[in-house]
């Protein structure tokens, strides 16, 4: 059964740079037509999506993040990191991972002084 | 980059209702179309796929359509576990993904 764990700060200080852990269970990341993605959800708002990668290592990322964003992946610990540069209390969110039909329960991540 | 634009934003409605919720791509996304539900508190939970398959276990009153570049989710009899949040979500193979901006269906 494929699960889906998210992991990372609870709290992260205004100009730092945020990591993200996803640790998937009975999933492969290298198995073709495997795609990894990051989600965000600010409290009471809609889903926006951040970045993916891919089972051959491609990479996408939205446009209006694209700067900050970095996704990588360790296909030894099975995991998906995704970093986030200089965040800003608007970054304030539920961060998911997801491969479309496996989803993480999402970890929230506050940005405060 | 693909544009995704979901309409009703909210939708009210009652148990037995017919519910028709619509997505719009901004070019063609070849059916990689992708229907969510979202509860309160929880992740989205996938309904439909490929704009038209059914996510296994999803009920049969769900359904997934396609038209060119419009995409429709149907609900033919709504039932109490259905009110919630729903989203559109293109994953096309060689752009990043867009969400729908969602539509909550509320008690009417």
């Amino acid at each position: 059964q494929v699960t889906v764990k998210e992991s990372g700060p609870a709290l992260v200080r205004p100009t730092q740079t945020l990591t993200l852990t996803c640790t998937l269970s009975a999933f492969y990341l290298t198995k073709r037509g495997v795609r990894v993605s990051w989600i965000r959800q600010p409290p009471g708002r809609a889903l926006e999506w951040l970045a993916r990668i891919d089972w051959d290592d491609d990479k996408f990322y939205s446009p209006s993040l694209r700067t900050r964003l970095t996704i990588s992946k360790d296909t030894s610990r099975n995991q998906v990191v995704l970093t986030m540069t200089n965040v800003d209390p608007a970054d304030t969110a539920t961060y998911y991972c997801s491969t479309i039909n496996h989803w993480g329960q999402g970890t929230l991540v506050t940005v405060s002084s | 980059d693909i544009q995704m634009t979901q309409s009703p934003s909210t939708l009210s409605a009652s148990v037995g209702d017919r519910v028709t919720i619509t997505c719009r791509a901004s070019q063609n996304i070849s059916s990689w179309l992708a229907w969510y539900q979202q509860k309160p508190g929880a992740p989205p939970t996938l309904l439909i796929y490929k704009a038209s398959r059914l996510e296994t276990g999803v009920p049969s009153r769900f359904a997934g359509s396609e038209s060119g570049t419009k995409f429709t989710l149907t609900v033919s009899s709504l039932q109490p576990d259905d009110f919630a949040t729903y989203y559109c979500q293109q994953y096309t193979t060689f752009s990043p993904w867009t969400f729908g901006q969602g539509t909550k269906v509320e008690v009417k």
